[in-house]
């Protein structure tokens, strides 16, 4: 696609449901992020993906935090027993290589968890 | 501990004025420095970036100063449009043994409001 897709874009889920973001890195990129960013606070790393490589999990939060990348392309965020402290807007974002040092990463417009 | 410091959470400018949004770092080992822009309910798109070996990088009405020995890096906007009223990151690199950058530590961003 032209850009990286993110759905759902709003999700309202109660407190201890399970719940899964979904993320469509720009085609042909290899790296996939994902970040979160809570009201009030910068962006924080939560996992990366490059290739075939092993996953980088050492921003997840908790152990209820796991990520797949299946084929290479498609990535799901799963968040098991949700918190109210898990509401944040949860950015995914796609690059080239792994992570270009001087022209960044494409992000998504994130999806907006609210745990209520 | 935070890496990568964004003092001011807030900037006014008037429309055509110059906006300087300052950031700090601790790690010397940063290897780029990015700034991104981000709109409400949309993903931080990459503005500009600068190398570690360089200390000025333009582009149009944006350029990035780097001052190394101080640990310092701004963003200059000149002139200011209203359009540019967003949220600004400052982000920091570390790249691994490969030159590959994995993943980017974040400031807490600074509101900008341009003001006609």
């Amino acid at each position: 696609g032209a850009g990286v897709s993110q759905s759902p874009s709003n999700k309202v889920t109660e407190k201890g449901k399970d719940v899964e973001l979904r993320c469509d890195p720009i085609s042909g990129h290899t790296a996939l992020y994902w970040y979160r960013q809570s009201l009030g606070q910068g962006l924080e790393f939560l996992i990366y993906f490059q290739g075939n490589s092993a996953p980088d999990k050492s921003g997840l939060p908790s152990d209820r935090f796991s990520a797949e990348r299946t084929g290479g392309s498609v990535s799901t965020l799963t968040i098991q027993r949700t918190q109210q402290e898990d509401s944040a807007v949860y950015l995914c974002a796609s690059s080239f290589q792994a992570g270009q040092g001087s022209s960044g990463y494409t992000f998504g417009s994130g999806t907006r968890l609210t745990v209520v | 501990d935070q890496q990568v410091k964004q003092n001011s959470p807030s900037l006014s400018v008037q429309e055509g004025r110059i906006s300087i949004l300052n950031c700090d770092y601790t790690n010397s080992m940063f290897d780029y420095f990015l700034w991104y822009k981000k709109y409400p309910a949309e993903g931080p798109t990459f503005l500009i970036s600068i190398s570690s070996i360089k200390d000025k990088n333009e582009d149009g009405r944006f350029t990035v100063f780097l001052n190394k020995s101080a640990k310092h890096l701004s963003l200059h906007i000149v002139p200011s449009q209203p359009g540019d009223s967003a949220v600004y990151f400052c982000a920091a690199s570390l790249g691994d043994n490969a030159g590959n950058n994995r993943k980017l530590i974040w400031g807490l961003g600074t509101s900008l409001a341009v003001n006609p």
